[in-house]
């Protein structure tokens, strides 16, 4: 299996933009889709980001998702940063029946 | 609308075994996929296995040796989870969540928590 690698951590203050990469280490980035999660202290996680760049129903189009071949990475962008957004975010893939969790980035919103 | 609500706080001695409920409603029971998945104190979120209602195939983690098992009860839609010989490091928040497709976790339960402790 392949592993996703994200930042531990990223800061940014409240109105900018801040992206978060998530790094697939063998195969192509584009083979499986990848989603991402966000994850408030003490709560489950939700879907933000499913299939590379959907959004659910309910979120915010600050949050947007993108694929970069050229670093084999994907990215989750949020723009207009609130303090609301301070939370755990993490990308997910899946290789065949068996799905991979990226490590984790905490978003702190200055 | 989707719930998933799962079973209660357990406290278990090494070595001992944990069984896991998570009880769906709000939709059509044998439609979609369900997966655990952990989350260790401070640590991130680690898959555990998958199960297809509809004929409860089973797909787990290799990392889990044969430790992990899921099943189901079509006539109460509900999914259960055992994990046998227990160590310190299975300390968890254990979360049923449901696949809406393309392993799109759309909706989570609320956890569990399992203490490993003598």
């Amino acid at each position: 299996n392949f592993m996703l690698t994200q930042p531990h951590s990223v800061s940014e203050s409240p109105g900018k933009t801040v992206t978060f990469s998530c790094t697939r280490s063998t195969g192509s980035i584009v083979t499986n889709y990848v989603q991402w999660y966000q994850q408030r202290p003490g709560s489950a996680p939700t879907a933000i980001i499913h299939e590379d760049n959907q959004r659910p129903s309910g979120v915010p189009d600050r949050f947007s998702g993108s694929i970069d071949t050229s670093s084999n990475s994907a990215s989750l962008t949020i723009s207009g940063l609130k303090a609301e957004d301070e939370a755990d975010y993490y990308c997910q893939s899946y290789d065949g029946s068996n799905v991979i969790f990226g490590g984790g980035t905490k978003l702190t919103v200055l | 609308q989707v719930q998933l609500v799962q079973s209660g706080a357990e406290v278990k001695k090494p070595g001992a075994s944990v069984k896991l409920s998570c009880k769906a409603s709000g939709y059509t029971f044998n439609s979609y996929y369900i997966h655990w998945v952990r989350q260790a104190p401070g640590q991130g979120l680690e898959w555990m296995g998958i199960l297809n209602p509809d004929g409860g195939d089973t797909t787990y983690s290799q990392r889990f040796h044969g430790r992990f098992r899921m099943t189901r009860d079509t006539s109460t839609s509900t999914v259960y989870m055992e994990l046998t010989s227990l160590t310190y490091e299975d300390t968890a928040v254990y979360f049923c969540v449901r696949e809406h497709e393309r392993y799109h976790f759309d909706h989570w339960g609320q956890g569990t928590l399992v203490s490993v402790s003598s």
